[in-house]
């Protein structure tokens, strides 16, 4: 059972657009929830994230929304650049067990100069 | 500050061989957890060491192994290689004392089992 689900599988977007990317989780236990970035030939590495509490988080260009009820969150990249063209990954974790991350299969992000 | 150093970068091993892959953590950093990264499969989890034990598993055949040593370096053992076991495996420390803090991922070792 995939404890995470994530969509879309692909994404374009034009330079300047809103990219967003949405996941959905089963298990109200987790408590932690990143967004992570990759590059081909590179590890993910964390972009941000968000715990239950709060339904918004705002980094510069990144938000993250979260919807509690609907075990919901997504991830908005505002004014889009072709340099964040990458893998994107939603994982979740739980309190129990805060360094198993349990991951969605990943968005494919291409955005068109 | 260096990150998280995985060694070797590639590996080719025939079927049937056993391989291990080494990773250095962050300085400080004493926990140290293993992931296998697949198209069809994605990001699982495998394993994850703090102080030398294996405190958390993933749904992975015992061919699958890991340890850490004193110094914090984990390295994993997959025996008896398969086709299937074709992948990136990255690992990622972190502060075992506080939740997701700092968790970062080294650049992974590309295995590929022919």
């Amino acid at each position: 059972q995939q404890q995470v689900k994530q969509s879309p599988q692909s994404l374009i977007v034009q330079k300047g657009g809103i990219s967003i990317i949405n996941c959905a989780y089963e298990n109200t236990a987790f408590d932690y929830f990143p967004w992570y970035q990759q590059f081909p030939g590179k590890g993910p590495a964390l972009l941000i994230a968000i715990r239950p509490d709060v339904s918004e988080k705002k980094e510069g260009r990144f938000t993250i929304s979260f919807n509690k009820s609907a075990k919901q969150f997504s991830l908005h990249i505002m004014d889009s650049q072709p340099g964040d063209s990458a893998t994107y990954f939603c994982a979740a974790s739980g309190a129990d067990n805060f360094n198993k991350f349990y991951f969605g299969s990943g968005t494919k992000l291409n955005v068109k100069p | 500050k260096a990150g998280v150093t995985q060694t070797p970068r590639y590996l080719i091993k025939t079927r049937g061989q056993q391989v291990t892959l080494s990773c250095s953590p962050i300085s400080g950093h004493r926990s140290v957890s293993w992931y296998q990264q697949t198209p069809g499969q994605g990001l699982q989890f495998l394993f994850e060491y703090f102080s030398e034990t294996q405190r958390n598993k993933g749904n992975f055949p015992g061919r699958f192994s890991g340890r850490q040593f004193s110094n914090s370096r984990s390295e994993m053992n997959v025996s008896t290689l398969e086709l299937g076991d074709s992948a990136l495996y990255l690992c990622a420390s972190s502060l075992a004392d506080r939740p997701n803090y700092g968790y970062t991922f080294g650049s992974g070792t590309r295995l590929t089992v022919v």
